[in-house]
């Protein structure tokens, strides 16, 4: 069956310090790959995307990797900040409508 | 304002009670969801409209139903709720004509209580 695997133990880091997320996956080969923010009580909110035949992708202190041989992204931030602090959500698109979420990783970024 | 809105935000109500929860949005888009959440798990796909007169079951259909009554609102309806529905609902939409094609703008949620 088609699977995703974020790592379910919270991960805590360093003000400061680069954060790094990976999102793991079986039986699919993905057109898109998302990451999402997600604040307690609030919907996901998008942050980035990156096609299958991208390698990387950046957007100010965030960046997304994609190597489809591995079947893993990964998910950086540099220079994290306590307001990072959030839950962090791998999405899969196989094109058309459907797009299968992970569980998410838990951030907490100390001061 | 916020592009896509929910309604209620919280919910208890008791088992074998129906209930509707409503989302409207701004943004335009032909294509609406219904997922829920629940902790340890990701969102999962209830219902999605690509359009007015397109409707389709997702992956945790039993249980619920869904309206389109404009390109803007899609309601979901617990017919007879019992307690294992009792989780975080969220609507999305999304754009295929938009660059990203694929990425889902959420609404805030609404949290369901069963008792």
């Amino acid at each position: 069956s088609q699977k995703i695997e974020q790592n379910s133990e919270a991960l805590n880091i360093q003000e400061g310090k680069t954060a790094t997320l990976t999102c793991n996956y079986t039986n699919y080969s993905p057109a898109y790959l998302q990451w999402y923010r997600q604040d307690p009580g609030r919907g996901p909110v998008f942050l980035l995307l990156i096609r299958e035949n991208e390698k990387e992708k950046r957007k100010e202190r965030l960046k997304v990797t994609f190597d489809t041989t591995l079947k893993q992204s990964l998910f950086h931030i540099t220079a994290s900040q306590p307001a990072d602090s959030a839950t962090y959500l791998c999405a899969l698109s196989t094109g058309g409508f459907k797009t299968i979420f992970g569980a998410g990783t838990r951030l907490f970024v100390k001061a | 304002d916020a592009d896509v809105t929910q309604t209620p935000r919280n919910r208890i109500t008791k088992t074998g009670k129906r209930i509707m929860l409503e989302c409207s949005q701004t943004k335009g888009h032909d294509r609406m969801y219904w997922y829920r959440q629940d902790p340890g798990l990701g969102l999962r796909l209830i219902y999605y409209s690509f359009d007015v007169k397109d409707i389709n079951k997702g992956e945790i259909s039993d249980g619920y139903s869904v309206s389109r009554q404009a390109q803007a609102k899609f309601s979901l309806s617990l017919e007879s709720a019992i307690p294992n529905q009792t989780a975080l609902y969220f609507c999305a939409t999304s754009d295929p004509f938009d660059s990203t094609q694929e990425t889902q703008y959420f609404g805030p949620g609404t949290r369901l209580l069963v008792l």
